[in-house]
């Protein structure tokens, strides 16, 4: 089946800080999506983005379909982005989740 | 709209006894699917269902496990003869899919099995 990395895999950052999640995959996909689980452990969707760009709010996702990875920007971090992030892939079925980021913002 | 709703919130169950789960998904939502997980891994597809067809079942999943949606509207996830190893996080999720398109995935809280 298709491998789903993504790195890294914790991320420690100030408050106000940027970042960059990186998340490639082994085959070619129609669908991929992000993730954050917050500490509660509930699922947000974030981006359904099998390729281009999008941006919403401080969040932006681009996902480079040819090259098999997509990047989730967070800029000015705050302590409510703190959780785990998902990217998962796949077809016009099911999605394979990767293993996730965890990340922990610090006032 | 109420998002996707799942319960219990939390089950603990004996091993060998049979636990049952229902997920109601978002009303014009036609996918519902069944994922696990457990600490420190993504979500793993078990199973998932378009309208009252269930299409697709993971090959992991045990012959103890069976899923149901008998009218395209919630669904239930029995688990039979449970087993320590089942003892993980059941989520639900839907989707609105038509033809070959995607569109996005929204989870509910989860029903968090514990078996002693």
């Amino acid at each position: 089946g298709i491998q789903v990395e993504q790195s890294p895999p914790d991320l420690i950052l100030q408050e106000g800080a940027n970042s960059t999640l990186r998340c490639n995959f082994s085959d070619s996909v129609n669908n991929l999506q992000w993730f954050h689980q917050n500490p509660w452990g509930q699922l947000i969707n974030l981006f359904y983005i099998p390729s281009g760009t999008k941006q919403n709010g401080r969040l932006s996702a681009t996902t480079v379909a040819t090259e098999r990875y997509s990047l989730l920007y967070i800029s000015s971090s705050q302590t409510t982005d703190s959780g785990v992030y998902f990217c998962a892939v796949g077809g016009y079925s099911t999605l394979t989740f990767g293993k996730g980021t965890m990340l922990l913002v610090s006032p | 709209d109420t998002g996707v709703s799942q319960n219990p919130r939390h089950k603990i169950t004996k091993r060998g006894q049979n636990v049952t789960f229902r997920c109601d998904p978002i009303s014009e939502h036609n996918r519902l699917y069944w994922y696990r997980q457990t600490l420190g891994q993504g979500p793993e597809f078990l199973t998932y269902f378009q309208n009252e067809a269930q299409l697709e079942k993971s090959r992991l999943l045990s012959d103890r496990f069976s899923a149901e949606r008998p009218k395209g509207s919630f669904s239930t996830l029995e688990i039979q003869r449970t087993e320590q190893g089942d003892s993980a996080m059941y989520l639900c999720a839907s989707s609105s899919n038509r033809g070959r398109t995607n569109e996005k995935l929204f989870f509910g809280s989860g029903t968090q099995l514990s078996v002693l």
